[in-house]
């Protein structure tokens, strides 16, 4: 079973609020990844989390940001997003970030994100 | 970081063509992925193939790591293969996938 599954499918929020996405996956996989894909562009990488340890897109503004409670979950916490945040937001896991083949990334499908 | 370049940007095709996707990279690279993006945004596995040779079906892949490109074939196409194909690529520093700008195929009936 090669499936990522993330939590909800499409939101809708003001610039003032705090939400979260949540990203799961039960394929014991040890490196779980946030990317952000912006109408007809390519997704663009956020946020690594491998072997407890997170990696920083230094682009990404401080209003995003990545906890991980175990090593099956990701959340992504929003406050105080823009406009132009709106995107999809992508979560990927692998089996291991640093050995070839292992690092297969595995996509869910994504959560859909507005805000007004 | 490494540049990833896809070629063509868009194609048009009829039911039953064959068609070819390149991917040319900047850099060496430890992980290269082929991904179809369907409708809803959900980006499916097509082929890991850092190197070598690969075939799933009407699909296949070579990547020629020594001249930093990656080629998909797609045979018979069928309407369901229409979506954005991208090419992600990951270097030594394994810092996350870089994708492509994406190749727009349409497989017209």
């Amino acid at each position: 079973d090669t499936e990522v599954t993330q939590t909800p499918k499409h939101l809708v929020m003001g610039m003032t609020n705090k939400k979260s996405l949540k990203c799961e996956q039960h394929m014991g996989h040890r490196a779980m990844y946030w990317y952000k894909q912006k109408a007809k562009k390519p997704p663009e990488l956020m946020f690594v989390y491998s072997y407890e340890k997170l990696s920083i897109n230094e682009s990404v503004p401080s209003r995003f940001s990545p906890e991980c409670p175990n090593s099956s979950l990701l959340n992504l916490h929003l406050h105080a997003l823009q406009p132009e945040d709106s995107a999809l937001y992508l979560c990927a896991s692998s089996q291991d970030q640093w050995e070839p083949g292992a690092d297969t990334q595995y996509f869910g499908p994504g959560t859909r994100l507005t805000v007004l | 970081g490494i540049q990833v370049e896809q070629s063509p940007p868009d194609l048009i095709l009829q039911e039953g063509a064959n068609s070819t996707l390149r991917c040319n990279f900047s850099d060496s690279v430890n992980n290269l992925q082929w991904f179809h993006q369907n409708p809803w945004g959900q980006l499916i596995n097509l082929f890991y193939i850092p190197s070598g040779t690969k075939q799933n079906g009407r699909l296949s892949a070579t990547t020629v790591a020594t001249e930093r490109y990656s080629l998909l074939y797609i045979s018979s196409s069928q309407t369901t293969d229409s979506g954005v194909y991208f090419c992600a690529v990951e270097g030594g520093g394994a810092d996350g996938l870089t994708f492509g700008k994406g190749t727009h195929l349409i497989i017209q009936p």
